[in-house]
């Protein structure tokens, strides 16, 4: 069974101040993906690795950026927490190779305050 | 541009059939997904479409017309559990991200 997990399920933060997202898979997957969730808006696609080191903008980069140091984790980071970025926060990885299923982990429900 | 079209919201009643519509307009295409996500979970797999035609796996089945940009997804013998948000996703090239619909809630009564 793929397991995606994420470091928090709920996490408060103050404006300003520098959030890390941890998610890590035990597929050997070699995409990895960030997504916000809000309501009547959907997922939304932040960014995405296709391999170690590697990253691609996806469609709301702003404010945020990603590290993958190792193929199982990939990490998301706010640079300086604003109000708007209070969201659910959606990892996902899958293999490559093809069109192939994305699988989810639980989400962070990130609240800025 | 990319759009993914579904109804917001659509109720209906035990042991009742639900189709719910996606229409899509991409600049690529390859293959159709179906997510179903309960509430503050995360959203899991139900099926996967690249040619056209209908998929059935169980109560869900899930129809495909590539020339019309259309899929449903059906689901048949409704349960209460079957409330959930669908979540529509278009593969534009493999290897890449999906595109996501804004989700269709589904809500089940008895």
């Amino acid at each position: 069974d793929v397991k995606v997990t994420q470091s928090s399920r709920y996490l408060v933060k103050r404006t300003g101040e520098k959030v890390f997202l941890e998610c890590v898979q035990d597929m050997d997957h070699e995409n990895m993906f960030w997504y916000r969730q809000d309501p009547g808006l959907g997922l939304r696609l932040i960014y995405f690795s296709y391999d170690v080191k590697m990253k691609e903008k996806g469609d709301i980069p702003e404010g945020y950026s990603v590290s993958r140091e190792k193929k199982e984790r990939f990490s998301l980071i706010l640079e300086s927490a604003s109000t708007n970025q209070t969201s659910m926060y959606l990892c996902a990885s899958s293999a490559s190779g093809g069109t192939y299923e994305q699988y989810f982990g639980p989400g962070t429900r990130l609240t800025v305050t | 541009g990319q759009n993914i079209d579904q109804p917001t919201e659509m109720t209906a009643t035990e042991g009742a059939i639900v189709q719910i519509n996606c229409t899509y307009q991409t600049s690529g295409f390859n293959g159709l997904f179906w997510y179903q996500q309960h509430a503050g979970e995360a959203p899991t797999f139900l099926s996967y479409n690249v040619l056209d035609g209908l998929e059935e796996k169980g109560r869900f089945s899930s129809f495909l017309s590539r020339s019309k940009g259309y899929s449903y997804l059906l689901l048949k013998e409704l349960q209460m559990k079957d409330s959930a948000s669908y979540l529509c996703a278009v593969s534009k090239e493999a290897g890449t991200a999906l595109i996501f619909g804004k989700g269709t809630t589904l809500s089940v009564s008895s």
